[in-house]
């Protein structure tokens, strides 16, 4: 079975700050990867995926920006943070690239103040 | 797409009780539906799925139920635990070579002892 690891767990940063949130999937190849936020008490937004190294597509226009370098390694990038980037962000995983099902990691939470 | 509400519908069961979480889709031509399971501070996890070749899948005392026609999906939990406390979603996917899920809003359930 695969495993999602997101680091880091919790993150403090100021408005106007960089971001860099690791994603890394273990168990299996040639995963999509996602990104998704969640705000308090909503659902899930689906933010950025990708179907193989190098290849994202964007959800939704934002300050985000996300990169695959490697086959298990998913990274959410910013280079200025807003209030509104605030959010619990959660990285999943399929087993394979013609999987449906997504495995989630533990989330970052973030806060930018 | 998105998943949006101001507040998540709620549940409340006795500990014992069996719970039945409703979800309704819009897009008639998914094909593939997942239940998820949060708890305060984690990520979704995995629950159960069903195609939509079948409408209805057993696992470990929980049941999903899928009606076609009137695009209604639902998950019971047979003797609800106080562990099952948590926030219960449902997703799907439309198919073919898009292997992104559009989650629904997500339902609280509360299990009083």
């Amino acid at each position: 079975s695969q495993t999602i690891h997101q680091w880091p767990a919790t993150l403090v940063q100021p408005v106007g700050s960089p971001l860099s949130l690791e994603c890394t999937v273990e168990g299996t190849s040639n995963p999509n990867l996602y990104w998704y936020r969640q705000a308090a008490g909503r659902g899930l937004q689906l933010l950025f995926y990708s179907v193989g190294i190098g290849q994202i597509s964007s959800e939704v226009p934002q300050n985000l920006s996300a990169s695959r370098p490697q086959d298990r390694q998913f990274i959410l990038s910013s280079k200025k943070l807003l209030l509104s980037d605030s959010g619990f962000y959660l990285c999943a995983s399929t087993a394979g690239v013609r999987s449906y099902e997504q495995y989630f990691g533990p989330g970052t939470r973030l806060t930018v103040t | 797409g998105e998943s949006v509400g101001l507040h998540l519908p709620t549940l409340s069961v006795q500990e014992g009780d069996n719970s039945i979480i409703n979800c309704a889709y819009s897009n008639s031509a998914s094909d593939y539906f997942i239940w998820y399971k949060q708890e305060s501070g984690k990520g979704p996890q995995f629950i159960i799925d069903i195609r939509s070749n079948m409408d209805k899948r057993q696992g470990q005392r929980v049941t999903v139920l899928l009606n076609k026609t009137v695009k209604h999906l639902s998950l019971q939990i047979a003797a609800t635990q106080p562990g099952d406390s948590a926030v219960y979603f449902c997703a799907e996917n439309s198919g073919g070579s898009n292997y992104k899920l559009t989650f629904g809003k997500g339902t609280l359930l509360t299990v009083n002892p």
